[in-house]
């Protein structure tokens, strides 16, 4: 079944701790991305990558970090959370390389919670 | 203000109602995507558009690249109908990069 993953599903973290949110992909789509999701603001792009070793920043990029060293996956890591990136965090795939003009697939969404 | 609004932010509704959800944006787009997101929290693509009109099942999606406009349409609405309804367009930079830029989303409420 085409899909894609994200682990985990719900974190509760404290301020600080290093965290990685992790992102799969069994389409081989060359265009991934992560979201942010917060009331009132709407989806907001993170980071964005369209190959291999290739990825870019959003509009929210401060205080992520991500790689792209396999096509399939494409992990989120927070090297020092705060509070205000307690969200909800979905990531995103498509076959296209500019990710805008083909169906995106969204993963299942990370609920995350900075104390 | 947002380069994308969308209106209005809820629709409650009975049961066969036709619905309408509109979004309009401000700047250059060359595509245009219509999301919606179930009450447990998952995102599915519905429709991508650049032109013209789509139609799945009971739901249609229209633009109008010159008035700035789409549309979402549910005719025979139905309970399951329930979701948040989001439209995402693709905003070119003044750098020529490409962006999914998206709305804050409907809330539509299916009554039975």
């Amino acid at each position: 079944e085409a899909q894609v993953t994200q682990n985990p599903r719900y974190l509760i973290t404290v301020t600080g701790k290093k965290l990685t949110v992790t992102c799969s992909q069994n389409m081989n789509h060359e265009y991934m991305s992560w979201y942010r999701q917060d009331p009132g603001l709407g989806l907001r792009q993170i980071y964005y990558s369209m190959n291999v070793e290739v990825t870019d920043k959003g509009d929210v990029p401060e205080g992520y970090k991500v790689s792209r060293k396999e096509k399939r996956n494409f992990p989120l890591i927070l090297e020092s959370p705060s509070p205000n990136q307690t969200s909800l965090y979905f990531c995103a795939s498509s076959s296209g390389t500019s990710g805008a003009t083909d169906t995106q697939y969204f993963g299942p969404g990370t609920r995350l919670t900075v104390l | 203000k947002n380069e994308v609004e969308q209106s209005p932010q809820n629709l409650t509704a009975q049961e066969g109602e036709f619905i309408t959800i509109n979004c309009s944006y401000s700047v250059g787009i060359s595509a245009l995507h219509w999301l919606q997101q179930h009450p447990g929290g998952g995102i599915v693509s519905l429709f991508m558009l650049s032109s013209g009109k789509k139609k799945h099942g009971r739901l249609i999606a229209t633009i109008n690249i010159q008035e700035k406009h789409s549309s979402l349409h549910i005719t025979a609405s139905h309970p399951r109908d329930s979701a948040v309804y989001i439209c995402a367009a693709m905003v070119i930079s003044n750098f020529g990069n490409e962006k999914l830029t998206f709305g804050t989303g409907t809330r539509l409420t299916i009554i039975p």
